[in-house]
């Protein structure tokens, strides 16, 4: 079944405790993004990816890192998490990253920090 | 700047009645919009979208979108609501950043669809 797949699903954290959001797509898609939503402010882009090795910042990088070593994965990183990133995560994946494509979503993350 | 509104927190409808939830957006140059739905404890999907060619987009479960461009505007319609159809909506708008990539995409804030039996 072709899917965006997101682990874990659910993470409670302490502030300043690495950790790291797996993302992973079996579409053979180049394009990957991660997403926070948060009531009343919609979804907003963290990071994208147009292919391996290729990665951009969205709308609100601060405080994430992404990697893209391989296609089919696309990790996002909290080096040092804060209450603020609080939120729910998406990762999405498209084929090419043209501007006619459809995004895939995983199912979300849901991540507290305390 | 590019962006996108959506207007209304909640829309209540009656099932059986049509419903519309509005969004607007602003973008240089030619936009590409998009409608996704977001169910309870699920991740977003796919609806419909708009690149070029007729102003009325058909999409999933009945769904449709009307684009003006004269208005900014990208209402996402359905003639006859389901209680089903209760969820979150989320409009978006693709586009250029700086150079030749459309990796950005820009949501709304989301509308939440609430249909009454």
């Amino acid at each position: 079944e072709a899917q965006v797949t997101q682990n874990p699903r659910y993470l409670i954290t302490v502030t300043g405790k690495k950790l790291t959001v797996t993302c992973s797509q079996n579409m053979n898609h180049e394009y990957m993004s991660w997403y926070r939503q948060d009531p009343g402010l919609g979804l907003r882009q963290i990071y994208y990816s147009m292919n391996v090795e290729v990665t951009d910042k969205g709308d609100v990088p601060e405080g994430y890192k992404v990697s893209r070593k391989e296609k089919r994965n696309f990790p996002l990183i909290l080096e040092s998490p804060s209450p603020n990133q609080t939120s729910l995560y998406f990762c999405a994946s498209s084929l090419q990253g043209r501007a006619n494509e459809k995004l895939f979503f995983g199912s979300g993350t849901q991540l507290s920090v305390l | 700047a590019q962006s996108v509104a959506q207007p209304e927190d909640q829309v209540n409808v009656a099932e059986g009645n049509p419903l519309t939830v509005k969004c607007t957006y602003s973008v240089s140059g030619n936009p590409y919009l998009f409608w996704y739905v977001q169910y309870p404890n699920r991740g977003l999907q796919f609806l419909l979208k708009y690149i070029t060619g007729d102003n009325l987009v058909k999409g999933s479960y009945g769904f449709e979108a009307e684009f003006n461009k004269s208005q900014t505007s990208f209402h996402l319609k359905k003639p006859s609501a389901l209680v089903s159809d209760s969820a979150l909506y989320f409009c978006a708008v693709r586009f250029r950043a700086g150079g030749t990539s459309y990796g950005k995409l820009t949501f709304g804030q989301g509308t939440i669809l609430t249909v009454h039996p």
